[in-house]
Protein backbone atom coordinates (compact mmCIF):
# COMPACT_ATOMS: atom_id res chain seq x y z
CA UNK A 1 0.00 0.00 0.00
CA UNK A 2 2.00 3.02 -1.24
CA UNK A 3 2.37 6.38 1.27
CA UNK A 4 2.89 8.34 -1.40
CA UNK A 5 1.96 7.90 -5.29
CA UNK A 6 2.35 9.74 -8.15
CA UNK A 7 1.26 8.94 -11.86
CA UNK A 8 2.53 8.89 -14.67
CA UNK A 9 5.88 7.19 -13.58
CA UNK A 10 7.10 8.51 -17.29
CA UNK A 11 5.81 11.20 -19.44
CA UNK A 12 7.28 12.03 -22.84
CA UNK A 13 5.43 15.05 -24.55
CA UNK A 14 6.06 17.31 -27.23
CA UNK A 15 7.11 21.27 -26.56
CA UNK A 16 4.10 23.39 -26.41
CA UNK A 17 1.50 20.35 -24.70
CA UNK A 18 0.07 20.93 -21.23
CA UNK A 19 0.30 17.94 -19.23
CA UNK A 20 -0.48 16.79 -15.71
CA UNK A 21 0.80 14.84 -12.80
CA UNK A 22 -1.03 14.17 -9.87
CA UNK A 23 -0.45 13.10 -6.70
CA UNK A 24 -1.75 11.24 -3.63
CA UNK A 25 -0.81 10.48 -0.01
CA UNK A 26 -2.24 8.45 2.44
CA UNK A 27 -0.74 8.94 5.03
CA UNK A 28 -3.19 11.39 6.88
CA UNK A 29 0.16 14.56 6.57
CA UNK A 30 -0.66 17.98 6.74
CA UNK A 31 1.76 19.24 4.25
CA UNK A 32 2.57 17.88 0.44
CA UNK A 33 4.91 19.12 -1.86
CA UNK A 34 6.35 19.57 -5.61
CA UNK A 35 10.09 18.86 -5.65
CA UNK A 36 12.35 19.50 -9.06
CA UNK A 37 14.93 16.94 -9.27
CA UNK A 38 17.34 18.77 -12.74
CA UNK A 39 19.43 17.55 -14.60
CA UNK A 40 22.45 17.82 -11.80
CA UNK A 41 20.65 15.75 -9.52
CA UNK A 42 19.69 18.82 -7.32
CA UNK A 43 16.44 18.42 -5.18
CA UNK A 44 14.64 21.86 -5.15
CA UNK A 45 11.37 22.58 -3.73
CA UNK A 46 8.87 24.16 -6.18
CA UNK A 47 5.49 24.20 -4.07
CA UNK A 48 4.25 23.18 -0.90
CA UNK A 49 0.93 23.21 0.25
CA UNK A 50 -0.65 22.64 4.27
CA UNK A 51 -4.29 21.62 4.11
CA UNK A 52 -4.85 23.13 0.83
CA UNK A 53 -3.71 26.59 1.26
CA UNK A 54 -0.50 26.84 -0.58
CA UNK A 55 2.31 27.89 1.74
CA UNK A 56 5.34 27.82 -0.90
CA UNK A 57 5.68 29.23 -4.21
CA UNK A 58 9.43 29.22 -5.26
CA UNK A 59 10.29 30.97 -8.05
CA UNK A 60 8.55 28.55 -10.49
CA UNK A 61 7.61 29.90 -14.32
CA UNK A 62 3.38 30.88 -13.92
CA UNK A 63 3.39 27.78 -16.21
CA UNK A 64 3.25 25.35 -13.46
CA UNK A 65 -0.01 25.35 -11.71
CA UNK A 66 -0.29 23.18 -8.29
CA UNK A 67 -3.67 22.33 -7.35
CA UNK A 68 -4.70 20.58 -4.07
CA UNK A 69 -8.49 19.72 -4.15
CA UNK A 70 -8.23 17.63 -0.64
CA UNK A 71 -5.30 17.78 1.71
CA UNK A 72 -4.65 14.27 0.69
CA UNK A 73 -4.11 15.11 -3.17
CA UNK A 74 -1.74 17.85 -5.17
CA UNK A 75 -1.21 17.97 -8.54
CA UNK A 76 0.89 19.52 -11.12
CA UNK A 77 -0.44 20.97 -14.01
CA UNK A 78 1.93 22.33 -16.66
CA UNK A 79 1.17 24.48 -19.50
CA UNK A 80 3.23 25.06 -22.53
CA UNK A 81 6.06 22.15 -21.97
CA UNK A 82 9.68 23.72 -22.92
CA UNK A 83 12.98 21.60 -23.67
CA UNK A 84 13.63 22.85 -19.86
CA UNK A 85 11.52 21.07 -18.43
CA UNK A 86 12.75 17.72 -18.75
CA UNK A 87 13.55 16.38 -15.26
CA UNK A 88 11.91 14.48 -12.03
CA UNK A 89 9.25 15.77 -10.74
CA UNK A 90 8.86 14.21 -6.80
CA UNK A 91 6.09 14.57 -4.96
CA UNK A 92 6.13 14.39 -1.06
CA UNK A 93 4.51 15.01 2.23
CA UNK A 94 4.77 15.23 5.79
CA UNK A 95 3.58 15.50 9.03
CA UNK A 96 3.24 18.30 11.55
CA UNK A 97 6.36 17.00 13.32
CA UNK A 98 8.69 17.43 10.30
CA UNK A 99 11.91 17.11 11.41
CA UNK A 100 11.89 13.73 13.63
CA UNK A 101 9.55 11.76 10.93
CA UNK A 102 11.10 13.18 7.89
CA UNK A 103 9.15 14.06 4.62
CA UNK A 104 7.51 11.26 2.47
CA UNK A 105 8.36 11.28 -1.38
CA UNK A 106 6.51 9.52 -3.91
CA UNK A 107 8.96 7.42 -6.74
CA UNK A 108 9.07 10.51 -9.19
CA UNK A 109 7.85 11.31 -12.57
CA UNK A 110 10.41 11.79 -15.50
CA UNK A 111 9.20 13.84 -17.77
CA UNK A 112 11.04 13.94 -20.81
CA UNK A 113 10.12 17.08 -23.42
CA UNK A 114 11.05 16.38 -26.78
CA UNK B 1 22.63 30.04 -4.47
CA UNK B 2 23.60 26.07 -2.92
CA UNK B 3 22.91 26.35 0.98
CA UNK B 4 23.77 22.64 1.36
CA UNK B 5 26.38 21.64 0.13
CA UNK B 6 27.73 17.81 -0.13
CA UNK B 7 31.58 18.15 -1.74
CA UNK B 8 32.07 14.24 -1.91
CA UNK B 9 30.12 13.20 -5.15
CA UNK B 10 30.86 9.59 -4.49
CA UNK B 11 32.50 7.20 -1.84
CA UNK B 12 33.39 3.67 -2.38
CA UNK B 13 33.94 1.45 1.22
CA UNK B 14 34.51 -2.22 2.13
CA UNK B 15 31.89 -3.95 3.39
CA UNK B 16 32.15 -4.15 7.14
CA UNK B 17 33.67 -1.19 7.57
CA UNK B 18 32.78 2.51 8.47
CA UNK B 19 30.93 5.24 5.78
CA UNK B 20 31.35 8.72 6.49
CA UNK B 21 29.50 11.11 4.79
CA UNK B 22 29.92 14.63 4.50
CA UNK B 23 27.63 17.66 4.45
CA UNK B 24 28.10 21.81 5.06
CA UNK B 25 25.59 24.37 5.32
CA UNK B 26 25.75 28.19 5.31
CA UNK B 27 22.42 28.96 6.45
CA UNK B 28 22.41 29.72 10.44
CA UNK B 29 18.50 29.56 10.52
CA UNK B 30 18.46 25.83 9.80
CA UNK B 31 17.00 23.72 13.05
CA UNK B 32 16.35 20.57 11.28
CA UNK B 33 18.77 18.47 9.67
CA UNK B 34 18.02 15.50 7.37
CA UNK B 35 19.57 12.31 5.79
CA UNK B 36 17.70 10.61 2.64
CA UNK B 37 19.12 7.66 0.68
CA UNK B 38 18.31 7.29 -2.78
CA UNK B 39 18.24 4.09 -4.89
CA UNK B 40 17.64 4.64 -8.81
CA UNK B 41 13.94 5.23 -10.51
CA UNK B 42 12.52 5.47 -6.99
CA UNK B 43 12.10 7.89 -4.61
CA UNK B 44 14.33 9.89 -1.47
CA UNK B 45 13.76 7.38 1.65
CA UNK B 46 14.22 9.29 4.97
CA UNK B 47 16.87 7.91 6.87
CA UNK B 48 17.74 9.85 9.96
CA UNK B 49 17.47 13.22 11.59
CA UNK B 50 18.91 15.65 14.00
CA UNK B 51 17.78 19.08 15.58
CA UNK B 52 19.78 22.00 15.97
CA UNK B 53 19.94 21.24 19.55
CA UNK B 54 21.31 18.00 19.45
CA UNK B 55 25.03 17.15 18.58
CA UNK B 56 24.34 13.25 17.75
CA UNK B 57 21.35 11.13 16.84
CA UNK B 58 21.91 7.32 16.32
CA UNK B 59 19.55 4.76 15.02
CA UNK B 60 21.15 1.37 14.53
CA UNK B 61 23.97 1.40 12.27
CA UNK B 62 23.25 5.39 11.57
CA UNK B 63 24.62 7.72 13.28
CA UNK B 64 24.34 11.63 12.67
CA UNK B 65 26.54 14.04 14.34
CA UNK B 66 26.06 18.04 14.19
CA UNK B 67 28.73 20.55 14.59
CA UNK B 68 26.53 24.18 14.22
CA UNK B 69 29.81 25.74 15.15
CA UNK B 70 31.22 24.80 12.16
CA UNK B 71 27.78 24.10 10.07
CA UNK B 72 28.98 21.02 9.25
CA UNK B 73 27.04 17.51 9.94
CA UNK B 74 28.41 13.71 9.02
CA UNK B 75 26.70 10.74 9.27
CA UNK B 76 28.03 7.28 10.03
CA UNK B 77 27.32 3.93 9.30
CA UNK B 78 28.85 1.31 10.83
CA UNK B 79 29.12 -1.59 9.20
CA UNK B 80 28.59 -1.19 5.99
CA UNK B 81 26.57 -3.53 3.71
CA UNK B 82 25.80 -3.86 0.25
CA UNK B 83 22.40 -2.80 0.64
CA UNK B 84 23.77 0.63 1.74
CA UNK B 85 24.96 1.25 -2.03
CA UNK B 86 22.90 4.49 -2.67
CA UNK B 87 22.63 8.13 -3.35
CA UNK B 88 22.61 9.84 0.01
CA UNK B 89 21.23 13.22 0.64
CA UNK B 90 21.73 15.92 2.93
CA UNK B 91 18.71 18.12 3.18
CA UNK B 92 18.65 20.71 5.97
CA UNK B 93 14.94 23.13 7.10
CA UNK B 94 14.34 25.72 9.04
CA UNK B 95 10.72 26.58 10.02
CA UNK B 96 9.16 27.25 6.84
CA UNK B 97 8.90 24.20 5.69
CA UNK B 98 11.26 23.87 2.76
CA UNK B 99 14.11 21.65 2.49
CA UNK B 100 16.82 22.28 1.02
CA UNK B 101 19.02 19.32 -0.53
CA UNK B 102 22.62 18.68 -1.05
CA UNK B 103 23.79 17.31 -4.43
CA UNK B 104 23.90 13.70 -3.18
CA UNK B 105 26.85 11.71 -2.51
CA UNK B 106 26.93 7.84 -4.11
CA UNK B 107 27.89 5.20 -1.66
CA UNK B 108 29.33 2.19 -3.50
CA UNK B 109 29.76 -0.87 -0.55
CA UNK B 110 32.28 -3.69 -2.17
CA UNK B 111 32.24 -6.95 -1.16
Amino acid sequence: DTAVSQTPKYLVTQMGNDKSIKCEQNLGHDTMYWYKQDSKKFLKIMFSYNNKELIINETVPNRFSPKSPDKAHLNLHINSLELGDSAVYFCASSPRDRGTYGYTFGSGTRLTVV
Amino acid sequence: DQQVKQNSPSLSVQEGRISILNCDYTNSMFDYFLWYKKYPAEGPTFLISISSIKDKNEDGRFTVFLNKSAKHLSLHIVPSQPGDSAVYFCAASSNDYKLSFGAGTTVTVRA
